[in-house]
């Protein structure tokens, strides 16, 4: 079935650090990709999105591409601030109906 | 985007009672979601409802009624819970059509406590 892998956290980096977080999944055809971020005591908010090979989601300095090839969707950041401390979770929704599929999420520690 | 309501925000209950929690969106879309978020384990997708019809049901115990009056209101009917059951219970909505992404969107949520 479809399915979301995301890397282990939590990660801990400094502020102005380069942050990659990986995420792998598994699907039949062209998923959309997304990319969720929930700040503490808060729902999920869409931080960004891709819908075919090659397409780059990108908002607030964050990055991803759609990568068919490896079946990838990492997130980047070039230099992380503090308030980028959260929890991201990659998902996908699948070609047909309405299902997303998420994976367990990587906690962010920005440190000043 | 704030288009999706929860009420309450926090909710502190017995075993034995029955509460509800409520979700609105206002952004015209035709699907709702439940989902659990529990501490370390990935988000569990609890009911769909696409049309006002529920599409999927995950094996979840029947403790936890869903009820979609229209397609803008959401709840989830709570009764004689279990303490395993506290968790951060989240809705979201999405528009789904042949044409458009689908997208969720969630509410901020309602974390549960069952004593």
């Amino acid at each position: 079935g479809d399915s979301v892998t995301q890397m282990e956290g939590p990660v801990t980096l400094s502020e102005e650090a380069f942050l990659t977080i990986n995420c792998t999944y598994t699907a039949t055809g062209y998923p959309s990709l997304f990319w969720y971020v929930q700040y503490p005591g808060e729902g999920l908010q869409l931080l960004l999105k891709a819908t075919k090979a090659d397409d780059k989601g990108s908002n607030k300095g964050f990055e991803a591409t759609y990568r068919k090839e490896t079946t990838s969707f990492h997130l980047e950041k070039g230099s992380v601030q503090v308030s980028d401390s959260a929890v991201y979770f990659c998902a996908l929704s699948p070609v047909w109906g309405n299902q997303f599929y998420f994976g367990t999420g990587t906690s962010l520690t920005v440190i000043p | 985007e704030t288009g999706v309501t929860q009420t309450p925000r926090h909710l502190v209950m017995g075993m034995t009672n029955k509460k509800s929690l409520k979700c609105e969106q206002h952004l015209g879309h035709n699907a709702m979601y439940w989902y659990k978020q529990s501490a370390k384990k990935p988000l569990e997708l609890m009911f769909v409802y696409n049309f006002k019809e529920q599409t999927e049901n995950n094996s979840v115990p029947s403790r936890f009624s869903p009820e979609c009056p229209n397609s803008s209101h959401l709840f989830l009917h709570l009764h004689t819970l279990q303490p395993e059951d506290s968790a951060l219970y989240l809705c979201a909505s999405s528009q789904v059509s042949d044409s458009l992404t689908p997208k969720l969107i969630f509410g901020q949520g309602t974390r549960l406590t069952v004593v």
